[in-house]
């Protein structure tokens, strides 16, 4: 079974410019998640779809963070415009569904650098 | 806000010692999840308990969830260098939403 996909590994821009992230989740998973990682730090839940609607976005950053997951499969996470402190690794999670105790599996991440 | 903080936050040992690391909250979960994360690549779960008390055993590794269900421990045996990495605790509730500790960085000297 295929794992959690995402793109690009690895991207480095400057300051307000935009980036954007693309993850395709295992196939039949109904619930994504995107999380942004800080160095040192533990994942930190931006956003959670649930087939293509948002089930959770409190933790998003709206004024320069969107996402999207139009088909209910693959998704798109855009920062626009870039600020310093948005350098992380941005993981992208799948669950079969969104019951309490489902196991999570999350892709390698896109580890960003804003200059 | 619910936070969950681990300790330590680095761990630095010689091979076939014996450690554990703790996750601790002020806030009841649901269920608490440990994953391990190596470099370059995303969490991978461990473990999920979800009954207060509950112990669970993985090879070496001993999970407990506390009585009150607002903390947890994660013991490993004789650890080897292969134990390496960053260890997570994930709170978890309804609607499978994890809110993540800031994790313990382990070194397993050979």
């Amino acid at each position: 079974e295929a794992g959690v996909a995402q793109s690009p590994r690895y991207k480095i821009i400057e300051k307000r410019q935009s980036v954007a992230f693309w993850c395709n989740p295992i196939s039949g998973h109904a619930t994504l998640y995107w999380y942004q990682q800080i160095l040192g730090q533990g994942p930190k839940l931006l956003i959670q779809f649930q087939n293509n609607g948002v089930v959770d976005d409190s933790q998003l950053p709206k004024d320069r963070f969107s996402a999207e997951r139009l088909k209910g499969v693959d998704s798109t996470l855009k920062i626009q415009p870039a600020k310093l402190e948005d350098s992380a690794v941005y993981l992208c999670a799948s669950s079969l569904v969104r019951y309490s105790y489902n196991e999570q599996f999350f892709g390698p991440g896109t580890r960003l650098t804003v200059l | 806000t619910q936070l969950l903080e681990q300790s330590p936050q680095f761990l630095s040992i010689q091979e076939g010692e014996n450690l554990t690391v703790y996750c601790n909250s002020s806030s009841v979960f649901s269920s608490l999840q440990w994953y391990r994360q190596e470099p370059g690549e995303g969490p991978v779960l461990l473990v999920t308990v979800v009954t207060g008390g509950e112990v669970k055993k993985l090879k070496r590794l001993t999970f407990q969830f506390g009585d009150a269900r607002k903390d947890s421990s994660l013991h490993i045996t004789a650890a080897q260098p292969g134990d390496t990495g960053l260890y997570l605790c994930a709170g978890g509730n309804a609607g499978n939403m994890l809110t993540f500790g800031g994790g313990t960085r382990l070194m397993v000297k050979p």
